[in-house]
């Protein structure tokens, strides 16, 4: 069975800032892993996706994350905050290659703020 | 413009009504899905559909009941048996396949029970 867990259900950063949401996941078979954005009473958009090859994976608004197998982790950053960066994230996970569904299981998300 | 289509965007039902969120996509894609999403505790999965005419449980299938008579159209029926239907519900769909399982989302519709 798969399971992800996000530290952290509330992040506070200053404008600026190093932007860090931690993600854990426990999967059985190697993975798929996203995160994806969510801004309020709207649904989920794709920030980015780890599926094979190189493990930096770099995704939109300047936000990459990094899939360390040793560590079962797929922790999300940006250099610097924006303002427009508070929202709402979430990190899933599907079982990759052979597997025989791509449902994805998510975290409980992380409620990020942005101080100006 | 492809994408996925929830209607409404707001919904009030009364107790012991039952309540059908529509959900419609134009992407092609095979696989559909049903999330309900709650304050603290992310989303958890109702429903999905990997093919028309079928469909299998999720998580949290007790209440609902779903159908899949057409690729583009997955709609969730909320019954009177779910007992704390109150939340934000999501419909999703992606591609099956190696490497295809990125989920596209609506927008969301919320349902309140009054």
């Amino acid at each position: 069975a798969q399971s992800v867990t996000q530290l952290g259900s509330h992040v506070s950063v200053s404008e600026g800032a190093l932007v860090l949401l931690r993600c854990n996941y426990s999967s059985s078979v190697p993975p798929y892993l996203f995160w994806y954005v969510q801004y309020p009473n709207q649904g989920l958009q794709l920030l980015l996706k780890y599926t094979t090859g190189a493990t930096l994976v770099k995704g939109i608004n300047g936000f990459e994350a990094e899939f360390k197998k040793s560590e079962t982790s797929f922790h999300l950053t940006k250099p610097s905050a924006h303002m427009s960066d508070a929202a709402e994230y979430f990190c899933a996970v599907s079982e990759g290659y052979g597997g025989s569904q791509g449902n994805l299981i998510f975290g409980k998300g992380t409620k990020l703020s942005v101080k100006p | 413009d492809g994408g996925i289509t929830q209607s409404p965007k707001y919904l009030f039902r009364k107790e012991g009504q039952n309540v059908t969120l529509s959900c419609e996509q134009n992407l092609n894609h095979d696989a559909m899905y049903w999330y309900r999403q709650d304050p603290g505790q992310g989303l958890r999965l109702i429903y999905y559909s990997q093919i028309v005419n079928d469909f299998q449980k999720g998580d949290i299938a007790e209440g609902y009941s779903v159908s899949r008579e057409k690729k583009e159209s997955f709609p969730l029926t909320v019954t009177s048996a779910q007992k704390n239907p109150t939340a934000f519900y999501l419909c999703a769909s992606s591609m099956t396949g190696q490497g295809n399982t990125e989920a596209f989302f609506g927008q969301g519709t919320r349902l309140t029970v009054v």
